[in-house]
């Protein structure tokens, strides 16, 4: 079975910040990742993926995730945040067929400036 | 290419009612994957069409039926509406995995449904 935990359901950061979001994973076969993000009043647009090739996953608008087996974890970061990153953040995983996605309860990313 | 599509926007339906959903793939895509978002929580999947046939389901009760058309496009139904039954509807499409790489699912912007 799979399943993902999204620690911090609202994150706040200051304009230039680091960013900073966890997502644990639980899967019985090897997992493909996901991270997607959505806008209020829109659907989910994917940001990044892990499919069993390099572990540091790079993404678009600057986020990048690492894909730690040892700790099941899927972090997503972006160095430096932007108003333009807030919004609310989904970790998925997938079996490796992809029929079936299970998403994570969302992160609420707020920009402070 | 306008992408995945899904109409209506907003429905409001009564308790006991049905409700039909529908969504339209992006261009060149032939599976179609359904979710439902409850309010504050992550997307639930309900349910996969491919080849016009329900391929993979989640846990969710039979009144939640579909169909997908030879165009592609597809319907969600559901009987019998009940409260809990409110929420964003999201359809995904996505080109059939041929086990070599990872075909993108992209997602329509919703049906946000309430049930009064």
């Amino acid at each position: 079975a799979q399943s993902v935990t999204q620690l911090g359901s609202h994150v706040s950061v200051s304009e230039g910040a680091l960013v900073l979001l966890r997502c644990n994973y639980s899967s019985s076969v090897p997992p493909y990742l996901f991270w997607y993000v959505q806008y209020p009043n829109q659907g989910l647009q994917l940001l990044l993926k892990y499919t069993s090739a390099a572990t540091l996953v790079k993404g678009i608008n600057g986020f990048e995730a690492e894909f730690k087996k040892s700790e099941t974890s899927f972090h997503l970061t972006k160095p430096s945040a932007h108003m333009s990153d807030a919004a609310e953040y989904f970790c998925a995983v997938s079996p490796n067929n992809f029929n079936k996605f299970y998403f994570g309860s969302g992160t609420k990313l707020n920009v402070k400036p | 290419d306008a992408g995945v599509t899904q109409s209506p926007t907003h429905l409001i339906k009564t308790r006991g009612q049905q409700v039909t959903l529908r969504c339209s793939p992006k261009s060149g895509h032939d599976t179609v994957s359904w979710y439902q978002q409850a309010l504050g929580q992550g997307p639930q999947f309900i349910f996969q069409y491919y080849e016009e046939e329900e391929r993979q389901r989640g846990n969710f009760p039979d009144r939640f039926s579909g169909h997908q058309f030879p165009n592609y496009s597809s319907e969600l139904n559901v009987n019998a509406l009940l409260l809990g039954d409110s929420a964003l509807y999201l359809c995904a499409s996505s080109l059939e995995w041929t086990g070599s790489s990872y075909n993108e699912q992209f997602f329509g912007p919703g049906t946000r449904l309430t049930v009064l």
